[in-house]
């Protein structure tokens, strides 16, 4: 079964600082990777997706993510955090079964950005 | 346009009623699905609808029933709920069933149980 791992539920940054939440994938077969992102009390938005195009995928609002095979990662990273990026952010893997496909979601991490 | 929409935005119910949350897509897809999040909790899959099809029931009690009227529309119908079933119920859509395909979510249905 395909699965990811947060690293940190919690992350906080200054505004202008660096961005990284980090990602890992367990997966038998090339995995289809996502970062969605969650502000409160509201549904998810897609910030960026990997489907083995290109390892460094760019997305939203300056964030970019990078596949890294022999590390089984998929980092999220932002040079430079602004105050609305604070929310949560969900790393989630694809898993094709032979009926559909299902979202599998990491278990969160909420970025807080102070100025 | 990706814009997948659900009404309510609120709903409360008593343990005896039945409601129903409705979704809605314009976007041509053929995949649609049903997730359940608990406050601080990733979303869990419940339903999957395939071309119109449940394809996908991740052991959900039958108090929660899925209906897919056609391809834009997708129906949760709920009966004799617990209040551990109070949650935000969130709607997706993807182009096809298939795993390289982005999901596009609404923005939920907060459901409060009492």
């Amino acid at each position: 079964a395909q699965s990811v791992t947060q690293l940190g539920s919690h992350v906080s940054v200054s505004e202008g600082a660096l961005v990284l939440l980090r990602c890992n994938y367990s997966s038998s077969v090339p995995p289809y990777l996502f970062w969605y992102v969650q502000y409160p009390n509201q549904g998810l938005q897609l910030l960026l997706k990997y489907t083995s195009a290109a390892t460094l995928v760019k997305g939203i609002n300056g964030f970019e993510a990078e596949f890294k095979k022999s590390e089984t990662s998929f980092h999220l990273t932002k040079p430079s955090a602004h105050m609305s990026d604070a929310a949560e952010y969900f790393c989630a893997v694809s898993d094709q079964r032979q009926a559909g496909t299902a979202l599998i979601f990491g278990k969160g991490t909420t970025l807080s950005v102070s100025s | 346009d990706t814009e997948v929409t659900q009404t309510p935005k609120h709903l409360v119910m008593g343990m005896t009623n039945k409601k129903s949350l409705k979704c809605e897509q314009h976007m041509g897809h053929r995949a649609m699905y049903w997730y359940k999040q608990k406050a601080k909790k990733p979303p869990e899959l419940m339903f999957v609808y395939s071309y119109e099809k449940l394809s996908i029931n991740e052991s959900v009690p039958s108090r929660f029933s899925p209906e897919c009227p056609n391809s834009s529309l997708l129906n949760l119908h709920l009966h004799a709920l617990q209040p551990e079933d109070s949650a935000l119920y969130l709607c997706a859509s993807s182009q096809k069933p298939a795993s390289s395909y982005e999901q596009y979510f609404g923005p939920g249905t907060r459901l409060t149980v009492t």
